[in-house]
């Protein structure tokens, strides 16, 4: 199957700094990625969408201007924390779809855990 | 998308088949239901989907019912790596965002 892959797996920063997530469609073009959030025992919140090629569309109550979020190609989109903070600490997933038809699936990479100290 | 029913947990003997049903009553015409499956620490992994017809593959068989407010997931055999949270997801797609609900939380004993 298609295979969406994430990097890093899981990341330390200290407070206050910034760090970046990269999330690939290794075998096939993605003109939308998605972005979510998992808090521990819950379930994945939806935070944006991402668009090739323009801004990406947030969900209420997500900051754009702390989670910077850049597609610039059909197979790379990048999600920024900037300015973390120990609550930002989760596990961030993205996912892309392999094509716009109604019946395709997506796929998620592998997630990053990220724990800000 | 239409909201979906999940029993939070459900425990399964190793070698027997796991049945998770899912309600989705208020479904309608053109949305598809799909089914994922989280294990610990892991993105979610796409496991089948269908819109009115049962269908089969390599990990698991789906079944709608014909009313289409249902469906159930099987796995013909589980194992202990089957242990995970499992979704139940209706979405009309059209490129738009998957919507997850609580899961069912399956674990598989030996």
């Amino acid at each position: 199957g298609a295979v969406v892959s994430q990097h890093p797996s899981r990341v330390i920063c200290k407070s206050g700094t910034s760090v970046k997530i990269e999330c690939r469609s290794l075998d096939f073009q993605a003109t939308t990625m998605f972005w979510y959030r998992q808090f521990p025992k819950q379930s994945l919140m939806l935070m944006a969408t991402s668009n090739e090629g323009s801004k990406a569309t947030y969900e209420q109550g997500v900051e754009k201007d702390k989670f910077l979020i850049n597609h610039a190609s059909l197979t790379l989109s990048t999600l920024t924390v900037t300015s973390a903070h120990p609550e930002d600490s989760s596990f961030y997933i993205c996912s892309a779809r392999r094509g716009a038809a109604q019946y395709t699936e997506a796929f998620f990479g592998q997630g990053t855990r990220l724990t800000v100290v | 998308d239409a909201k979906t029913t999940q029993p939070t947990s459900m425990d399964c003997a190793e070698g027997r088949a796991a049945n998770l049903p899912c309600n989705h009553s208020t479904i309608s015409g053109n949305e598809y239901v799909y089914w994922y499956r989280q294990i610990h620490s892991q993105g979610p992994q796409y496991i089948i989907h269908g819109l009115k017809n049962n269908e089969t593959n390599e990990m698991a068989s789906l079944i709608i019912t014909e009313d289409r407010k249902s469906s159930t997931l099987i796995l013909p055999h589980a194992t202990l790596r089957d242990t995970a949270v499992y979704y139940c997801i209706v979405s009309n797609n059209a490129g738009n965002m998957l919507t997850f609900g609580g899961g069912t939380r399956l674990m598989v004993k030996p």
